[in-house]
């Protein structure tokens, strides 16, 4: 079995200022990990992506997440907020290569102060 | 390279109806899946199908089906519409699970 758990549904950052959001996953099998974002009314966008290869991945828009299997984590981060980052975002696990269905975090929105 | 196409974007319809969702994959990939999203109960999976075979199935009535096409097109259908499909339907495409899924825009259904 599997599962995912975004630790906040809300975090509100000043722009310029670091992000953090945080995702904890349970899986019976080595995971696949991944970060989606998905602004208002639209489809989710794939940000970055885990799959047992280099521990520190790095995504678009300046995202990064650092998978650490010890603390069973895969927190999202970026050095610096930009407005235009204010959406939702999920953490998202998947076992056994992806094919089985995968399992999303219930999603945790950022927001952008100015 | 064209994305996930969803249609159509937007669909109003009454209690009782059914409806006919359509997701076109990029060319290439052969998984599709589909998700509903709500406020209230978040991204819930329905379905997955590869090479027009049903693979996975979440925990839904069977009054939601789906179907693939041997050029991987894909369609969701919910017969006997009720209040509570109000959602946003996402399909997403993959080659494999590792690469990540494509998503496209989604449908919102409207129930009234």
């Amino acid at each position: 079995a599997q599962s995912v758990t975004q630790l906040d549904s809300h975090v509100s950052v000043s722009e310029g200022t670091p992000v953090l959001l945080r995702c904890n996953y349970s899986s019976s099998y080595s995971p696949s990990l991944f970060w989606y974002v998905q602004h208002p009314n639209k489809g989710l966008q794939l940000l970055l992506k885990y799959t047992s290869a280099a521990t520190l991945v790095k995504g678009i828009n300046g995202f990064e997440a650092e998978f650490k299997k010890s603390e069973t984590s895969f927190h999202l981060t970026k050095p610096s907020a930009h407005m235009s980052d204010a959406a939702e975002y999920f953490c998202v696990v998947s076992d056994l290569g992806g094919y089985q269905k995968v399992t999303f975090g219930t999603g945790t929105k950022l927001q952008v102060i100015p | 390279k064209a994305g996930v196409t969803q249609t159509p974007r937007y669909l109003i319809k009454t209690r009782g109806q059914q409806v006919t969702l359509s997701c076109s994959p990029i060319s290439g990939h052969r998984s599709v899946s589909w998700y509903q999203q709500t406020p209230g109960q978040g991204l819930q999976f329905l379905f997955e199908y590869f090479s027009e075979t049903q693979r996975n199935k979440g925990n839904f009535p069977g009054r939601f089906s789906g179907r693939q096409f041997s050029n991987s097109r894909s369609e969701m259908n919910v017969s006997t519409l009720e209040l509570g499909d109000s959602a946003l339907y996402l399909c997403a495409s993959t080659p494999n699970g590792r690469a990540g899924y494509t998503f496209g825009s989604g449908t919102r259904l409207t129930v009234v």
